[in-house]
């Protein structure tokens, strides 16, 4: 069974430029969630898609969105980049939501904002 | 709010036992975990335990949880080189997946 797919993995932009990753999740896995991490602040959450529905929501500014689609692959946005967006960013996709135990990671999509 | 903390810095020498310790806010968790990040790569789950048992053992991993003083531990048993890695602490809040992480320890496994 192929694990979390994130791409691109490396990716470099220009700041007040917009950017789009993207998650595939495990197949059957129904609900992904998105995390930055960086140096200073660590593995913080951004968001949780399930069934196409964003769940739940960290405190990021609205230049951070997301989506998923109906085969539950998720893809988050980024508008208007800043220096401080530089991180390696996170997906995680579980079986389902609520109850689940399990969440396992892709291997990230490191952002260098210059 | 919900925290998660950790010591940053762990060294131990090949063969001997690690024993990584955390300590969470939220009483509310249901179930707390154990990630394994390399150098360059994502999140690994090692184990996780659920907020109404006291340990979990899976080969060479223990998982001790003490819900009174909301501390947890991972104890590695023979820790071997290839342990070399930063582990974090997460705890589950909510009905969702949304993780409050650790800040991390750094596991370095001398010769």
């Amino acid at each position: 069974k192929a694990g979390v797919t994130q791409t691109p993995r490396y990716l470099i932009k220009t700041r007040g430029q917009q950017v789009t990753l993207s998650c595939s999740p495990i197949s059957g896995h129904r609900s992904v969630s998105w995390y930055q991490q960086t140096p200073g602040q660590g593995l913080q959450f951004l968001f949780e898609y399930f069934s196409e529905t964003q769940r739940n929501k960290g405190n990021f500014p609205g230049r951070f969105s997301g989506r998923q689609f109906s085969n539950s692959r998720s893809e988050m946005n980024v508008s208007t980049l800043e220096l401080g967006d530089s991180a390696l960013y996170l997906c995680a996709s579980s079986p389902e939501g609520t109850g689940n135990t399990e969440a396992f990671f892709g291997q990230g999509t490191r952002l260098t904002v210059v | 709010g919900e925290d998660v903390e950790q010591s940053l810095f762990l060294s131990v020498r090949e063969g001997d036992s690690s024993v990584i310790n955390c300590t969470y806010t939220d009483s509310s968790s249901t179930y707390l975990y154990w990630y394994k990040q390399e150098p360059g790569a994502g999140l690994q789950l090692l184990t996780y335990i659920f907020s109404n048992m006291d340990m979990k053992q899976d080969q060479r991993l223990t998982v001790l949880l003490n819900k009174k003083d909301k501390h947890l531990s991972l104890r590695i048993a023979d820790t071997q080189t290839g342990d070399s890695a930063i582990y974090f602490c997460a705890e589950r809040w909510g009905d969702g997946q949304n993780f409050v992480f650790g800040p991390g320890t750094r596991l370095s496994v001398l010769p």
